[in-house]
């Protein structure tokens, strides 16, 4: 079965640090994956996306995240935070079904 | 591009009553819809997929008598939730995934219905 854990519950940094955010998945074939971030109340917005191809890729707001087949692994990271960045981040594997399951989140403060 | 949107934004209804929540995809037609829960501070947990004009897909332990789902269009999906009680009580979201072109393995999500049972 598909599963996907995010082992950090929440991570607090300081705005302009490094971030990393780390996403771990079981699945049985070539997986999709995604990360998504969420503000309170809000819906989610899609940061990045791997299909296939370049396992580095780029995302929206400065994101980037690796693919890892070995590690099966596709972590989150970010050179320099802001504070608005501040959010719950999720994880999430789809299936050639397209049915997403997701992480339980990871998430993040910003600190002055 | 790639819209979704839902309604209502949140909802208060009393228990016993049935709620019906409107899952639109704005500017792109969706032959695939899902849905989601999400409890306070944890994941989103897919409760069906739903496919224009055939019967939704549901996940395991979720009760299709109780979460009625309808998706009459390519652009309309709709989650009633009947006879809700309290514990019914959750943060809903919608996604979409566009019918064929090269975004059809993805996903675009509403701002999600906060539904609130008393």
């Amino acid at each position: 079965a598909q599963s996907v854990t995010q082992p950090d519950i929440h991570i607090t940094v300081s705005e302009g640090a490094s971030l990393e955010l780390r996403c771990n998945y079981s699945y049985g074939a070539t997986p999709y994956l995604f990360w998504y971030v969420q503000s309170p109340g809000q819906g989610l917005q899609l940061l990045l996306k791997y299909f296939s191809g370049d396992t580095l890729v780029q995302g929206i707001k400065g994101f980037e995240a690796e693919f890892k087949r070995s590690q099966s692994s596709f972590n989150l990271r970010k050179p320099s935070v802001h504070w608005s960045d501040a959010a719950e981040y999720f994880c999430a594997v789809g299936t050639t079904g397209n049915q997403f399951y997701f992480g339980t989140g990871t998430s993040l403060t910003v600190i002055p | 591009g790639a819209v979704v949107s839902q309604h209502p934004s949140w909802v208060i209804c009393k228990s016993g009553t049935s709620v019906k929540i409107e899952c639109r995809s704005l500017d792109f037609q969706a032959t695939t819809m899902f849905w989601y829960r999400q409890f306070p501070k944890q994941s989103l947990m897919l409760m069906a997929t739903s496919n224009e004009g055939s019967k939704a897909t549901y996940e395991q332990g979720v009760e299709k008598d109780k979460f009625l789902i309808n998706h009459a269009s390519l652009t309309l999906s709709t989650l009633t939730v009947t006879s809700a009680h309290p514990e019914d009580s959750s943060f809903y979201i919608c996604s979409a995934s566009p019918a064929g072109g090269p975004r059809v393995n993805e996903q675009y999500f509403g701002p999600g219905t906060r539904l609130t049972v008393t």
